[in-house]
C-alpha cells in the first residue's frame, strides 16, 4: 500500500522554537511538494522538488522557512524561529510529473500550533 | 498571479440530487486540470482529472472542461451524504507540473 508518510501528525510549541517535519515519498515518485492548508488562503504551495533538486520556493518565507530532500526517501521543512502565523496544516504530496499525468498523492499532514 | 477561483460555498443539496461544482482559471496555457475531494480533518484526494475539452465521466461522477472560456465543473449524479466534503480544483499552468489549488467548495448532501 504507497502512500506518503509525513511525520509528526501533530505538534504544538512555543514561539522562537525550531521545527521540523518530514516526508517520506512514495518510492518512485520524483516530485515532492510541501503545501501549508489555512481557513483563510486555502492551499498554498511552499516549495516544489524534482528529482531532490528545489525548483521552486517563491511561496516560501526565505528568513525563517527552508526546504530539503537529503535523499530521495526523505524530505524536510524546517521552521525557524516558529511564529503563531505559522500554525496550520502541512502537506506533503508526491507525483510522478511524467507526461500529463500531474496528479498528487497527499501524506495526512502535520498539525501544527505555535503558541 | 495565476489564480484558480471556486465559490466557497457551501452548496447543499438532498441525497439523490446533481451536484454541480465550479472553478475557474485565469491562466490559458493551464494544459492539466483536476478535481479532488477533502474531507474534514483529512488530505486531499484525487478523484477526477480531465485535460481535453468536453466531458469525462468516471462512475457518479462528470468533469467537464471548456478552455475557451477557462472552465472546468464537477458533476456529481446521484448524491450521497458521504459525498459531504470540500471539492479543490487544481490546475497545472502551462507546462508544469506544478498545480494551483483554488480554496475549495464545501458540499453539504442532507438525506
Amino acid at each position: 500500500d504507497a502512500r506518503v508518510t509525513q511525520t509528526p501528525r501533530h505538534k504544538v510549541t512555543e514561539m522562537g522554537q525550531e521545527v521540523t517535519m518530514r516526508c517520506q515519498p512514495i518510492l518512485g515518485h520524483n516530485t515532492v511538494f510541501w503545501y501549508r492548508q489555512t481557513m483563510m488562503q486555502g492551499l498554498e504551495l511552499l516549495a516544489y522538488f524534482r528529482n531532490r533538486a528545489p525548483l521552486d520556493d517563491s511561496g516560501m518565507p526565505k528568513d525563517r522557512f527552508s526546504a530539503e530532500m537529503p535523499d530521495a526517501t526523505l524530505a524536510t521543512l524546517k521552521i525557524q524561529p516558529s511564529e503563531p502565523r505559522d500554525s496550520a496544516v502541512y502537506f506533503c504530496a508526491s507525483g510522478l510529473g511524467q507526461g500529463n499525468t500531474g496528479e498528487l498523492f497527499f501524506g495526512e499532514g502535520s498539525r501544527l500550533t505555535v503558541l | 498571479q495565476k489564480e484558480v477561483e471556486q465559490n466557497s460555498g457551501p452548496l447543499s443539496v438532498p441525497e439523490g440530487a446533481i451536484a454541480s461544482l465550479n472553478c475557474t482559471y485565469s491562466d490559458r496555457g493551464s494544459q492539466s486540470f483536476f478535481w479532488y475531494r477533502q474531507y474534514s480533518g483529512k488530505s486531499p484526494e484525487l478523484i477526477m482529472f480531465i485535460y481535453s475539452n468536453g466531458d469525462k465521466e468516471d462512475g457518479r461522477f462528470t468533469a467537464q472542461l471548456n478552455k475557451a472560456s477557462q472552465y472546468v465543473s464537477l458533476l456529481i449524479r446521484d448524491s450521497q451524504p458521504s459525498d459531504s466534503a470540500t471539492y479543490l480544483c487544481a490546475v497545472n499552468q502551462g507546462g508544469s507540473y506544478i498545480p494551483t489549488f483554488g480554496r475549495g467548495t464545501s458540499l453539504i448532501v442532507h438525506p
